[in-house]
């Protein structure tokens, strides 16, 4: 089946600590996207990436890092620069800028 | 700023009953709307999309439609069920490189 997979499900983290976090798509889609939802608050975007080697930040770049390897993955690494990254974290795909976008089931991020 | 709004946060109606969840955008410089639903703990699943040169779109049960010049968009679900239960999200796609989200409308059908 074609889809987004995001893993792992659940993340724990301590503090100090980097942690990354898996994207996988088998869509063939050029553009891939990080959000972050906090409770009573819209996705707000991290990075993005439009082609394979280049990305870009988003509105809550800080803390955060990502690769575009290859044109499937796009891996986001949690750095111990940010401070509060508890939260739910959503990979998104679309083909193009302004096309349809799907979303893969999201990772939980703890503190502990 | 383009900002996206949606009115109620929550809404709870009994199974059968036709609803319309309302979308509202500042920015009239929309290149499209989307419509997703999320269950909880879960990712996002899109409904539909609407373009900008669009007025509606339909799906099954679901209907959405763009009006650019009042900002708003509706999302309408006719005969709601309980399986319907979720929250639905809608996001508009500027000259921006991300989409512009909601915070949601959390819908309960009850038996």
């Amino acid at each position: 089946d074609g889809g987004i997979t995001q893993s792992p499900k659940y993340l724990f983290r301590k503090e100090g600590q980097n942690v990354t976090l898996s994207c996988e798509q088998n869509l063939n889609h050029d553009a891939m996207y990080w959000y972050r939802q906090d409770p009573g608050q819209g996705l707000r975007l991290i990075y993005y990436s439009q082609i394979v080697n280049d990305f870009q930040k988003g509105d809550i770049a800080e803390g955060y890092s990502v690769s575009r390897e290859k044109k499937e993955s796009f891996p986001l690494t949690v750095t111990s620069a940010q401070k509060n990254p508890t939260a739910f974290y959503l990979c998104a795909s679309s083909i193009a800028q302004h096309t349809e976008a799907f979303f893969g089931q999201g990772t939980r991020l703890t503190v502990v | 700023k383009q900002e996206v709004t949606q009115i109620p946060a929550a809404l709870s109606v009994p199974e059968g009953e036709n609803l319309v969840l309302n979308c509202s955008f500042t920015d009239s410089a929309i290149y499209n709307l989307q419509w997703f639903r999320q269950d909880p703990g879960k990712g996002l699943t899109s409904l539909l999309l609407i373009q900008s040169s669009q007025r509606e779109q339909t799906s099954g049960r679901l209907n959405a439609s763009l009006d650019k010049s009042s900002g708003r968009s509706t999302l309408y679900i006719a005969a709601s069920q309980p399986g319907d239960s979720a929250t639905y999200l809608c996001a508009g796609s500027y000259n921006t490189d991300k989409l512009i989200f909601g915070t949601g409308t959390r819908l309960q059908v009850f038996p």
